[in-house]
């Protein structure tokens, strides 16, 4: 089955730019959604289809995705972007399948 | 706007029956764009997609979980369940529900509402 894997986490001082990778067989070919969690919440969705924000999620929050990497850009880091983030997809018609990530905690130094 | 809430026993036996309710409000589940899905996740760990329903009924579910795991949907009620049979303590997590932005496969389909998600322990 389809695997995607994050890096377990990312430490950014505040202002700066931190990037959350996503790795997969392909993923330049599927669309790849990205979610925000909180301690004690409910993913937010913050990135869909490769690089769209839903109403609503700043345009610090930005996404690409090429070869066999997808990665969330959050850029201006502020303290309330720590949280815990997934990428997640569609593995397609054979595999028959939604999946996450293995999540990325995002400290803010 | 639209919610989900999610209902059910908070506790459930080992080898039991875990069941249940997403309660959606602010727009019709029979709406033709959107499905709507169930994800859990273990205390401490990740998110996993658990399966999917669409208003007509038709399902999908995760390989892993087929066996054991029935997703259905009531119209007239206005919301879809869940059951998962022969629970262990690894199914204990935080159960979500959540409706997919569109349908299953398109490039837009991630879930974009989430309920706020009801913890469920399998103890004896």
């Amino acid at each position: 089955s389809y695997v995607l894997t994050q890096p377990p986490s990312v430490s950014v001082a505040p202002g700066q730019t931190a990037r959350i990778t996503c790795g997969g067989n392909n993923i330049g070919s599927k669309s790849v959604h990205w979610y925000q969690q909180k301690p004690g919440q409910a993913p937010v969705l913050v990135v869909y289809d490769h690089s769209d924000r839903p109403s609503g999620i700043p345009e610090r929050f930005s996404g690409s995705n090429s070869g066999n990497t997808a990665t969330l850009t959050i850029s201006r880091v502020e303290a309330g972007d720590e949280a815990d983030y997934y990428c997640q997809l569609w593995a397609g018609s054979s595999d028959l399948n939604y999946v996450f990530g293995t999540g990325t905690k995002v400290t803010v130094l | 706007q639209l919610q989900l809430q999610e209902s059910g026993p908070g506790l459930v036996k080992p080898s039991e029956t875990l069941s249940l309710t997403c309660a959606v409000s602010g727009d019709s589940i029979s709406s033709t764009t959107y499905y709507w899905g169930w994800i859990r996740q273990p205390p401490g760990k990740g998110l996993e997609w658990i399966g999917t329903i669409y208003y007509s009924g038709s399902t999908y579910y995760k390989p892993s979980l087929k066996s054991r795991v029935t997703i259905s949907v009531d119209t007239s009620k206005n919301q879809f369940s869940l059951k998962l049979s022969s629970v262990t303590a690894a199914d204990t997590a935080v159960y979500y529900c959540a409706r997919h932005a569109s349908i299953v496969g398109a490039t837009d389909d991630a879930f974009d509402i989430w309920g706020q998600g009801t913890m469920v322990t399998v103890s004896s």
